[in-house]
């Protein structure tokens, strides 16, 4: 079946880097763009970058950008999600999700999320 | 950056209500709209995408309208299985999630 599974919680210290991995099976892993998304502890979700698992083209929300970095590895269907500099309100749980199909441009590409990966929870604290 | 307002934050209602859940946009993104649904723990599961189409799976209860800047999400007859907390997406301009609208049971 078609299915995300990440990588397994994370402690960092403030400054540090984190990498959280996404896993994906069940459908051809170059076809479909990837997101990432994060959830503070008792809040709402928040899209953090895209990925094009094909080129390797990426896209990130403003206010990562510097510190994420978004990479694929295509001969294991593995999505990389770097955050450095971490502080403590990147105390969240992130997820990846499957986006749409990537013959749309990076640049156009409107699509919502319909596989989910189960979350990682990431915890900065000194 | 579009925001996208949810209203109401919590909703009260009993296993057979029809509820309806409203999502505004800050401008118009046609109909390029989400709807998910999560649990405590779990991660957020896609229900309707464009405005109104049912993701396959999802029971047919739930059902999605709107367009422009004004989307509502209703569910027909409540099941003891949809008590949980609905988010509102929009991606016609990167991707903004409402803040949530929580349903309790009465």
């Amino acid at each position: 079946q078609v299915q995300l599974v990440q990588s397994g919680a994370e402690v960092k210290k403030p400054g540090a880097s984190v990498t959280v991995s996404c896993k994906a099976s069940g459908y051809t892993f170059t076809s479909y763009y990837m997101h990432w998304v994060r959830q503070a502890p008792g809040q709402g979700l928040e899209w953090v970058g895209i990925i094009n698992p094909s080129g390797g083209s990426t896209r990130y929300a403003q206010k990562f950008q510097g510190r994420l970095t978004v990479t694929r590895d295509t001969s294991t269907s593995i999505v990389y999600m770097e955050l450095s500099s971490l502080r403590s309100e990147d105390t969240a749980v992130y997820y990846c999700a499957r986006g749409g199909d990537v013959v749309v441009p990076i640049t156009s590409v409107r699509d919502a999320f319909d596989i989910w990966g189960q979350g990682t929870m990431v915890t900065v604290s000194s | 950056d579009i925001q996208m307002t949810q209203s109401p934050s919590t909703l009260s209602a009993s296993v057979g209500d029809r509820v309806t859940i409203t999502c505004r946009a800050s401008q118009s993104i046609s109909n390029w709209l989400a709807w998910y649904q999560q649990k405590p723990g779990k991660a957020p599961k896609l229900l309707i995408y464009k405005a109104s189409s049912l993701e396959s799976g999802v029971p047919s209860r739930f059902s999605g309208s709107g367009s422009g800047t004004e989307f509502t999400l209703t569910i027909s007859s409540l099941q003891p299985d949809d008590f949980a907390t609905y988010y509102c997406q929009q991606y016609f301009a990167y991707y903004t999630f409402g803040q949530g609208t929580k349903l309790e049971i009465k």
